[in-house]
């Protein structure tokens, strides 16, 4: 059974860089069509979307944060992390770990996360 | 970007009730459309993807309609269990975004 853990600090200083780690476990991250993603929650908000990984290093990010964010894979641990730079306290949030995956119907794929991370509470402040 | 909206915040429903959770997306999504489950403190669970195919080992209670922009999440007969909040996501173009979730709760 395919298991996502998150780690990494629960607090960090205003304008420094949140680093956060996602540990797979019960499969491979080099699996074919599989990417692997962030997402995060402010406390009592919604979720949203900061970016995916392919095992390959592909990756690809939300606009919003694309400029703060960097998100790279570690094959041999089976790992992938999070690193989101010059944060302020709008960052604080439950930041979650999900694979992305794919189902073909024809020439249309379409894509969904599953599963997910129990997720991991950071807070910005100082 | 395509952005989501879900007409109700809130609902509150009894046990046994038949319950519908609407999704409305920005432009046609055709069926990338995704239903998840989330109860308090806890990760958001897949329940439903590509607007109607139920994710393995989800009650069939739980079904999808919809396609294009409006898009429904039913539970057919509501049990102690369902009590969450849902949130639909769309997966046609990035960056995929969430719904800002429906809270079903114990009338």
């Amino acid at each position: 059974q395919l298991q996502l853990q998150e780690s990494g600090p629960g607090l960090v200083k205003p304008s420094e860089t949140l680093s956060l780690t996602c540990t797979v476990s019960g499969g491979s991250i080099s699996s074919n069509n599989y990417y692997w993603g962030w997402i995060r929650q402010p406390p009592g908000k919604g979720l949203e979307w900061i970016g995916s990984i392919y095992y390959s290093g592909s990756t690809y990010y939300n606009p919003s944060l694309k400029s703060r964010v960097t998100i790279s894979v570690d094959t041999s641990k089976n790992q992938f992390s999070l690193k989101l730079s010059s944060v302020t306290a709008a960052d604080t949030a439950v930041y979650y770990c999900a694979r992305r995956g794919i189902t073909i119907f024809g020439v249309v794929n379409l894509y969904w996360f599953d599963p997910w991370g129990q997720g991991t509470l950071v807070t910005v402040s100082s | 970007d395509i952005q989501m909206t879900q007409s109700l915040s809130s609902l509150s429903a009894s046990v046994g009730d038949r319950v519908t959770i609407t999704c409305r997306a920005s432009q046609s999504i055709s069926r990338h459309l995704n239903w998840y489950q989330q109860k308090p403190g806890k990760a958001p669970k897949l329940l439903i993807y590509a607007a109607s195919s139920l994710q393995s080992g989800v009650p069939s209670r739980f079904s999808g309609s919809g396609s294009g922009t409006d898009f429904t999440l039913t539970i057919s007969s509501l049990q102690p269990e369902d009590f969450a909040t849902y949130y639909c996501q769309q997966s046609y173009s990035t960056p995929f975004i969430f719904g800002p979730g429906t809270k079903v709760d114990i009338k």
